[in-house]
């Protein structure tokens, strides 16, 4: 079966640094996405990855190793905005996207 | 520009109705999907559109029906509505390069 996982929730201070990991298995793989939603709110695109490798974003960044089946979306000098749920997504063989559950991040003071 | 649409933002629902979720893109997309989203889970693909005239089951499609007549609009159908398709649906396009743009949402409760 097709498989997103990353972790429920985190917890951060403001003005460092969090990762959020996220490993997939799917039926094949045509590009990673990372998106952002802000509670009661639509998903956002924040990212996406289809080489190994790092791609930066101003203050976020997103890495994907393909032959670890492994992303991580990296966020610097966190600001209370960036309070949200992160989503993971695979693009699979048949150009679907298969989406994570999301991970919770909390920004504290 | 408005992006997507979806109408209405919130619905409530007697169990058994027929309920007809809008959704229009001014994008000119080719790709449409909808999703629903449950507490705890990811987002799940209900019905998707590859281009007017096209549809597809996705992971989730039992109980809801799509349509695409033109490029702009593809409304899900819940020809009879149960409690367990309370959810927050989302339509949602995308171009060639995959990157999905979502609409608002709708927010949906069957009592």
């Amino acid at each position: 079966g097709q498989n997103i996982d990353q972790p429920t929730e985190m917890t951060a201070t403001e003005g460092a640094i969090v990762q959020i990991n996220c490993t997939y298995q799917t039926s094949g793989f045509n590009g990673l996405f990372w998106y952002q939603q802000h509670a009661g709110e639509a998903p956002t695109f924040l990212s996406y990855n289809v080489l190994d490798g790092l791609e930066e974003k101003g203050r976020f960044s997103s890495f994907l190793s393909r032959s670890k089946g492994y992303s991580y979306l990296l966020l610097k000098e966190l600001q209370m905005k960036d309070s949200a749920s992160y989503l993971c997504a695979v693009k699979d063989s048949n150009y679907q996207l298969i989406w994570g559950a999301g991970t919770k991040l909390i920004i504290k003071p | 520009i408005a992006g997507i649409t979806q109408a209405p933002t919130s619905q409530i629902l007697a169990a058994g109705r027929r309920m007809t979720l809008r959704c229009t893109q001014d994008m000119r997309h080719n790709a449409m999907y909808w999703y629903r989203q449950d507490l705890g889970l990811g987002l799940r693909l209900i019905h998707y559109s590859n281009t007017a005239g096209t549809t597809g089951k996705g992971e989730v499609p039992d109980g809801y029906s799509v349509s695409r007549a033109n490029t702009d609009d593809f409304p899900l159908t819940l020809a009879s509505a149960v409690p367990s398709q309370t959810s927050v649906y989302f339509c949602a396009s995308s171009d060639s390069e995959g990157e999905q743009f979502f609409g608002p949402g709708t927010r949906l409760t069957v009592l």
